[in-house]
């Protein structure tokens, strides 16, 4: 089975704090994608790696970066966290080929204060 | 733009009962659309895929449908059980040679209660 994994199931940070989500895959997909989901809104796509060290925006970018150094981790990074960034962050590692199945991390559920 | 709306935005049914959950879609080039369940905190977990070609396919008391012509499909609940409360995500693949776009709904909030 595949596994995506996320670093933390929850995170408390104050504003102004730099603050690293990790995503790990283990089934050397080439496709990984950090997306927030919000009430409301669904998930939306902030970034997304095709592959090693490369990066694309999604929709929503702004305040993110992320960092792919090695094929099974992609990491999202908020350079200096606001209470705008409360939300919950899916990490999903996706197949090509196979119908495109995106496989998910079980999220992050990150509160600023 | 592509667009996936789903409809209706939660729902609330008493276990053992059916439902049916609705997803309309624009999306260019179509690929596949594929109906994900998300348990609370949890992330999503994909329960069916339907291709151009399909109309219908089960998963057990999941049944889904796609009319490729009228863009639209739906998810059936038989026999509604507790565990089938969470979030049902309808999430639509375009494709092309620039590579693969995942286009998500906002998801159903189904509510089963005893």
């Amino acid at each position: 089975d595949v596994k995506v994994t996320q670093s933390s199931r929850y995170l408390v940070k104050r504003t102004g704090e730099k603050v690293f989500l990790e995503c790990v895959q283990d089934m050397d997909h080439e496709n990984m994608f950090w997306y927030r989901q919000d009430p409301g809104l669904g998930l939306r796509l902030i970034y997304f790696s095709y592959d090693v060290k490369m990066k694309e925006k999604g929709d929503i970018p702004e305040g993110y970066s992320v960092s792919r150094e090695k094929k099974e981790r992609f990491s999202l990074i908020l350079e200096s966290a606001s209470t705008n960034q409360t939300s919950m962050y899916l990490c999903a590692s996706i197949v090509t080929g196979q119908g495109g199945e995106a496989f998910f991390g079980q999220g992050t559920r990150l509160t600023v204060v | 733009k592509n667009q996936v709306e789903q409809s209706p935005q939660s729902l609330i049914i008493l276990e053992g009962k059916n439902c049916t959950l609705q997803c309309n879609y624009t999306v260019s080039p179509f690929s596949n659309l594929r109906w994900y369940k998300q348990d609370t905190g949890r992330g999503p977990v994909s329960l069916t895929i339907m291709t151009f070609s399909e109309n219908t396919k089960s998963n057990g008391r999941y049944t889904a449908t796609l009319d490729a012509d009228t863009k639209q499909s739906s998810l059936h609940i038989t026999a509604s059980q507790l565990s089938d409360s969470a979030s049902y995500i309808c999430v639509v693949s375009a494709s092309d040679q620039a590579g693969t776009a995942l286009i998500f709904g906002k998801g159903t909030t189904l509510s089963v209660s005893s």
